[in-house]
């Protein structure tokens, strides 16, 4: 299976500033078809996971333009621009290129 | 809008049954691969199944092989986890996912085993 690890585990931020998640996989996520299949998704406690990029760089319908995704191959970036008080959770990455689809161990982003 | 509400979830006994169901509203689920992924106490997220539109492929995690079995009934717009043999550490929260986008999520319910 495919290991995708990410970093920092935990993210302390202060209110207004910008945060960075990394997820790196083991084998290059680049499908057949050219597509990236990497994920994003926020966890807000005692929710269900919401996916807020798909496909490493596109913002699914009402996520705040302050999230953004970038990377290629295997090394994948989620950014935070400016950290506000409803962004605290757990971040994971997800590839599905390659079944079974796996996820990262997730970031608890909390603030400082 | 769409809408998944799983079912089914509930304490059982090590090596017993349980069967989750999934009911989906708000898109044409004919049209979707579903999955199922779970998440222990505590702990991150695994994919454990997933199916094609037609129900004619289905894939499984290595953990749950030969034990879980998913199935749909697109007339019913449904989606089910048959589960059999179960372990303690078949214990979560398992999810009711659409597509292999992996869009959207249901609530969840808890499978608990008992040791």
């Amino acid at each position: 299976d495919v290991v995708m690890t990410q970093s920092p585990l935990s993210l302390p931020v202060t209110l207004g500033q910008p945060a960075s998640i990394s997820c790196r996989s083991s084998q290059s996520l680049v499908y057949s078809d050219g597509n990236t299949y990497l994920n994003w998704f926020q966890q807000r406690p005692g929710q269900s996971p919401r996916r807020l990029i798909y496909k490493v760089s596109n913002r699914d319908s009402g996520v705040p333009d302050r999230f953004s995704g970038s990377g290629s191959g295997t090394d994948f970036t989620l950014k935070i621009s400016r950290v506000e008080a409803e962004d605290v959770g757990l971040y994971y990455c997800m590839q599905g290129t390659h079944w079974p689809g796996t996820f990262g161990q997730g970031t608890k982003l909390e603030i400082k | 809008e769409v809408q998944l509400v799983e079912s089914g979830g509930g304490l059982v006994q090590r090596g017993g049954s349980l069967r989750l169901s999934c009911a989906a509203s708000g898109f044409t689920f004919s049209n979707f691969w579903m999955s199922w992924v779970r998440q222990a106490p505590g702990k991150g997220l695994e994919w454990v199944a997933n199916i094609k539109p037609d129900g004619g492929e289905k894939y499984y995690v290595d953990s749950v092989k030969g034990r879980f079995t998913i199935s749909r009934d697109n007339a019913k717009n449904s989606l089910y986890l048959q589960m059999n043999s179960l372990r303690a550490e078949d214990t979560a929260v398992y999810y009711c996912v659409r597509g292999r986008g992996t869009d959207y999520w249901g609530q969840g319910t808890l499978v608990t085993v008992s040791s």
